[in-house]
């Protein structure tokens, strides 16, 4: 069985500070990988997706930046977090294109 | 204008009623997705249904594409139904990488 695994759960950063969240999927070779974001009360939007190790496509600027160093794993980075970043963010997984979408449970993300 | 439009934005209902949440959309779509996010954000993928009608226990989803909208219906609703529920679609024509959500419709169940 497939699982995808979100890390940290929360965070709490200063404006300015450095971000790194992390997903990983595991039990499935070759996944489409996607980043959304949440802000509090808003809609869910896409930001990133990746179908390959390497290749990333953003969607959505937000003074972000997206990677995917292994097949099983994409990170979301910024170097100097804003106010607005702040927010619920998600990592999902698909077969491939227009196929059913599975999400991780997530990162709460304040920013101070 | 928002691609996709559900309704209603929210709904309170007494434990055992039936629910319909509809969702509307103004473009051609390849796909049609419905998601339970729980209280805490995370979503649970409810169905993929780009066209007609599927059922999973209590839930049935039904898309209709000629009239650009798709409905999930809850039968018997219990408490642990509470949440928010959120239909996305992705785009026919567009990218097959990106799928656009709905605001969502916040459901809330009582004893």
């Amino acid at each position: 069985a497939q699982t995808i695994h979100q890390w940290p759960v929360a965070e709490i950063k200063a404006v300015g500070s450095p971000l790194s969240l992390g997903c990983t999927i595991k039990g499935k070779s070759s996944p489409n990988l996607y980043w959304y974001w949440q802000a509090t009360g808003g809609t869910l939007q896409q930001l990133f997706y990746s179908i390959t190790v390497g290749q990333v496509e953003s969607v959505v600027q937000l003074n972000l930046s997206a990677s995917r160093p292994k097949d099983d794993q994409f990170i979301l980075s910024t170097e100097k977090l804003l106010l607005s970043h702040s927010g619920f963010y998600l990592c999902a997984w698909s077969l491939g294109g227009n196929e059913r979408l599975f999400f991780g449970h997530g990162t709460k993300l304040s920013v101070l | 204008g928002q691609q996709v439009q559900q309704s209603p934005a929210s709904l309170v209902l007494q434990e055992g009623e039936n629910a319909e949440l509809q969702c509307n959309f103004s473009t051609s779509l390849n796909s049609m997705q419905w998601f339970y996010q729980r209280p805490g954000g995370s979503l649970v993928s409810l169905f993929y249904n780009p066209s007609g009608t599927k059922h999973s226990g209590r839930l049935t989803s039904t898309t209709v594409i000629k009239e650009r909208r798709s409905s999930l219906h809850i039968s018997s609703s219990q408490t642990t139904d509470s949440g928010t529920y959120l239909c996305a679609l992705e785009r026919s024509g567009g990218s097959n990488y990106k799928l656009t959500f709905g605001k969502g419709t916040l459901l809330t169940v009582t004893p």
